[in-house]
């Protein structure tokens, strides 16, 4: 089944303790990136990767940080969370451009819940 | 900043009515749009594309979309209470800046169909 996959559905932490959630697609998609999900604001794009050791900030990039060394793989990283990163994370994959006017949807990951305290 | 507004809902109609969720975007040079469905607590769900002025329509589902009034529409026949979820459209420019294939999303209408 085309997927993609976090871990943890669920994580609560505390302030300073860095933590990682996980993201993988089996589609061979290029394209990936990482939304947070927060009631009033919407979905903002954090971070994001063309492709493998290509990555970039979106609009909320601060205390967090990514990698991309396998295509299939997309980690998010916060090394030091603080409690304004509580929040309800998706990651997204797209197989991107379908012509020069086109782009591909995304396929969202089930989320992660994230509580720092 | 480019943005994405949906009229903020909720929105809430009889079993077997038309829903119609409305959005406006600032970005003139948007190119591609998107209808994703969200049920509380789970993912958003692709379920509609649309890239070129008019209508197009998948099954239940229509979406339309002016580029000159820069206004994309969903329209839900025959709503059944299984419809009831948050909306979320989306757009993209992609070609400003280059290389990142963001969409910018909307905060949201929540649709209630009552049974």
């Amino acid at each position: 089944e085309a997927q993609v996959t976090q871990n943890p559905r669920y994580l609560i932490t505390v302030t300073g303790k860095k933590l990682t959630v996980t993201c993988s697609q089996n589609m061979n998609h290029e394209y990936m990136s990482w939304y947070r999900q927060d009631p009033g604001l919407g979905l903002r794009q954090i971070y994001y990767s063309m492709n493998v050791e290509v990555t970039d900030k979106g609009d909320v990039p601060e205390g967090y940080k990514v990698s991309r060394k396998e295509k299939r793989n997309f980690p998010l990283i916060l090394e030091s969370p603080s409690p304004n990163q509580t929040s309800l994370y998706f990651c997204a994959s797209s197989l991107g451009v379908n012509s020069p006017t086109q782009l591909y949807g995304y396929t969202f990951g089930s989320g992660t819940r994230l509580t720092v305290v | 900043q480019k943005e994405v507004e949906q009229n903020s809902g909720p929105l809430s109609v009889p079993e077997g009515a038309i829903a119609s969720l409305n959005c406006t975007y600032s970005d003139r040079g948007s190119q591609s749009f998107f209808w994703y469905r969200q049920y509380s607590g789970k993912s958003p769900e692709l379920i509609m594309s649309i890239y070129s002025n008019g209508d197009k329509e998948d099954g239940r589902f229509t979406a339309q979309l002016n580029k000159a009034s820069q206004y994309v529409s969903l329209l839900i026949r025959d709503s059944q209470p299984s419809d009831s979820a948050t909306y979320l459209c989306a757009g993209t420019n992609f070609n400003s800046g280059g290389s990142n294939y963001k969409l910018t999303f909307g905060k949201g209408t929540l649709l209630t169909v009552n049974p």
